[in-house]
């Protein structure tokens, strides 16, 4: 895989809001995955979006896709105080052998 | 199904010991990573097992090996611990090369 580069580095939001993460990457990808961390529930991976693929939901989720531009979006409508975490994206593309590559990630700040 | 699950999760060892991390992968999962997280590094890729083999491996010195058994289950092993060696150790397993990665808990090594 290739590490995603995400944007902005740190995000801070009131419950309700919607948040938005950008990702972009340098290469062609099979597929897209955004990984979310907390001390609570460790890193646990919440959506996959492969290269044929435009969009994407997973309950309050929406991810995008756009290749010809190699960037991506996480979308969390409606936040709330249990989605703050880090967000990280990573762009897996060509035989990887189980290597994910992490980037700095967004770090999300949801205040109640 | 279970989760990934790794012991112990916590650990405090002294300079120049060395250390045996666990890990047993999802049933049915052939694959396991092993990545190490600290603040300053972030997360970074050590290696990959697969059918007890392994196929991958990450920039880190020789200290830091592992091997794979044949019901998947994965150790880590770091000799002679450095303070460096601090850190969080995370190990995932996927279903299948390019797919989405489930991470344990993680053990939490502190070399003093």
């Amino acid at each position: 895989s290739q590490q995603g580069e995400e944007d902005p580095q740190a995000l801070s939001i009131q419950e309700g809001e919607n948040a938005t993460m950008n990702c972009s990457y340098k290469t062609s990808i099979n597929n897209l995955q955004w990984y979310r961390q907390n001390s609570g529930r460790g890193l646990v991976h919440l959506i996959l979006i492969r290269s044929n693929e435009r969009e994407k939901h997973s309950g309050r989720l929406r991810v995008t896709l756009d290749t010809s531009k190699k960037s991506s979006s996480l979308l969390i409508t409606a936040s709330r105080a249990a989605d703050t975490a880090s967000y990280f994206c990573v762009a897996a593309g060509g035989t990887s052998y189980g290597k994910l590559t992490f980037g700095q990630g967004t770090i999300l700040t949801v205040h109640p | 199904k279970a989760g990934v699950t790794q012991t112990p999760r916590y650990l405090i060892k002294t300079r120049g010991q060395q250390v045996t991390l666990s890990c047993s992968p999802i049933s049915g999962h052939r694959s396991v990573s092993w990545y190490q997280q600290t603040p300053g590094q972030g997360l970074q890729f050590l290696f990959e097992y697969f059918s007890e083999t392994q196929r991958n491996k990450g920039n880190f010195p020789g200290r830091f090996s592992g091997r794979q058994f044949s019901n998947s289950r994965s150790e880590m092993n770091v000799s002679t611990l450095e303070l460096g060696d601090s850190a969080l150790y995370l190990c995932a397993s996927s279903s299948q090369e390019g797919n989405e990665q489930f991470f344990g808990p993680g053990t939490r090594l502190t070399v003093l």
